[in-house]
């Protein structure tokens, strides 16, 4: 299966501040989804970066607030801009693998923010 | 749209005892269905999944769920819960292309 390598694994920001988090696959996949997992809360699925086009966002997510960045089919990166303290969250970037099957995510370890 | 619902937040079990974690669905079609575990500050990992060939899905850990069409249910069970068990599991059903996810539940497996 795919590894999947996200950077920074944790960091502590400042509100106002923006930061990007990476996701590098080491294998070329279609779709990469980035989630958002806050504190007690289950995932919820921010957006899904196609390489070569345009994020598709969920419901409640705008691209002036996450804006992301697809461009190969290895690597994406997601923006937090403007942080605020309900920003603080578990931020997970998976992949879909043709060889798992329909619809099976692996999923990286998780960039874990704390906005103060 | 698809969802899931999982019954019980918190989930606690005595080690050797059976763990038993419920999960429904609405779906409008047949649903592709999972079952992840997060284990303490890691990412989440697939557990089994359902895709419409055998009712009952045998996954990693000495883990299964059974679909039940009748119920709407895929609850995840095990007949021996180990203390290395406890972890968040979430259930979840694929949307298109995307998965919901439900909101967890957390085993505690208690010596």
């Amino acid at each position: 299966s795919a590894v999947i390598s996200q950077k920074p694994s944790r960091d502590i920001c400042q509100r106002g501040t923006s930061l990007t988090i990476q996701c590098q696959v080491d294998s070329q996949v279609t779709m990469m989804f980035w989630y958002r997992q806050q504190p007690g809360q289950s995932l919820t699925l921010i957006a899904t970066a196609n390489q070569g086009s345009e994020a598709t966002y969920e419901s409640g997510f705008v691209i002036d607030k996450f804006p992301i960045s697809r461009p190969n089919l290895t690597f994406s990166t997601l923006t937090v801009s403007n942080m605020s303290p309900e920003d603080s969250s578990i931020y997970l970037c998976s992949v879909e693998l043709s060889s798992s099957g329909a619809n099976v995510l692996t999923f990286g370890a998780g960039s874990r923010l704390t906005v103060l | 749209a698809q969802s899931v619902t999982q019954l019980g937040s918190h989930v606690s079990v005595s080690e050797g005892a059976l763990v038993l974690l419920r999960c429904n669905y609405s779906s409008s079609v047949p649903p592709y269905l999972f079952w992840y575990v997060q284990y303490p500050n890691q990412g989440l990992q697939l557990l089994l999944k359902y895709t419409s060939a055998a009712t009952l899905v045998k996954g990693i850990n000495g883990f299964e769920a059974e679909f039940k069409k009748s119920e709407t249910s895929f609850h995840l069970t095990k007949p021996s819960a180990h203390m290395s068990d406890a972890a968040e599991y979430f259930c979840a059903v694929s949307d298109g292309d995307k998965l919901i996810f439900g909101t967890g539940t957390r085993l505690q497996v208690f010596p």
